[in-house]
């Protein structure tokens, strides 16, 4: 079946700091690629997307690739800031479903 | 910001009680989701809707109903809780032909 893996968590860096958060999945076809932030108390919003392999999806200063070869969709910042910490989810639409599957998040807190 | 409410916002309850949530779009958006969150699982689904009157099953479904007999309102019922469901829960909704799903504000729910 389709499934998610991301890295596990909590994650702690100083602002400032380079980010990584890992994600890879399993999917048939070519599923369409997601990473969600939820911020403390709130529900998720879209952080950014990619629909198809060699795409880029950028915003806010984040961006992820859509490695089909390595099956994988990391999240990146080059200067995170406090404003950052929340949790991150990476998640997946296989090809034709209508259907979101997740990752298990990762709790991301900046330290001024 | 996509027009979902989510009501009751938070609830305390007591083991063997019915309970019903309510998620309201302003969208008119076909699809709509009901997921929980909880720790190192991150999102599962529930149910969701494909229209009115049409619900299917998600991965979690036991001990849970749906129902939408409008586009605006997808109503997910706990029909006699238990205490593993205490979660929050998030409603969630997409338009044809999108990917990218829209969440609610959340519901925290709590069964003694």
């Amino acid at each position: 079946g389709n499934s998610v893996t991301q890295m596990e968590g909590p994650v702690t860096l100083s602002e400032e700091a380079f980010l990584t958060i890992n994600c890879t999945y399993t999917a048939t076809g070519y599923p369409s690629l997601f990473w969600y932030v939820q911020y403390p108390g709130e529900g998720l919003q879209l952080l950014l997307k990619a629909t198809k392999a060699d795409d880029k999806g950028s915003n806010k200063g984040f961006e992820a690739t859509y490695r089909k070869e390595t099956t994988s969709f990391h999240l990146e910042k080059g200067s995170v800031q406090v404003s950052d910490s929340a949790v991150y989810f990476c998640a997946l639409n296989a090809q034709g479903a209508q259907k979101l599957v997740f990752g298990q998040g990762t709790r991301l807190t900046i330290n001024p | 910001d996509a027009g979902i409410t989510q009501s009751p916002r938070h609830k305390v309850t007591e083991t063997g009680t019915p309970v019903t949530l309510r998620c309201h779009q302003t969208e008119n958006h076909r699809y709509m989701y009901w997921y929980r969150q909880d720790p190192g699982h991150g999102l599962r689904l529930i149910h969701y809707s494909y229209g009115v009157k049409d619900t299917d099953k998600g991965e979690v479904s036991d001990g849970y109903s749906v129902s939408r007999s409008k586009t605006e309102d997808f109503l997910l019922t706990l029909e006699s809780a238990t205490s593993s469901q205490t979660s929050v829960y998030f409603c969630a909704i997409k338009g044809t032909g999108q990917e990218t799903q829209y969440f609610g504000p959340g519901t925290r729910l709590l069964v003694l």
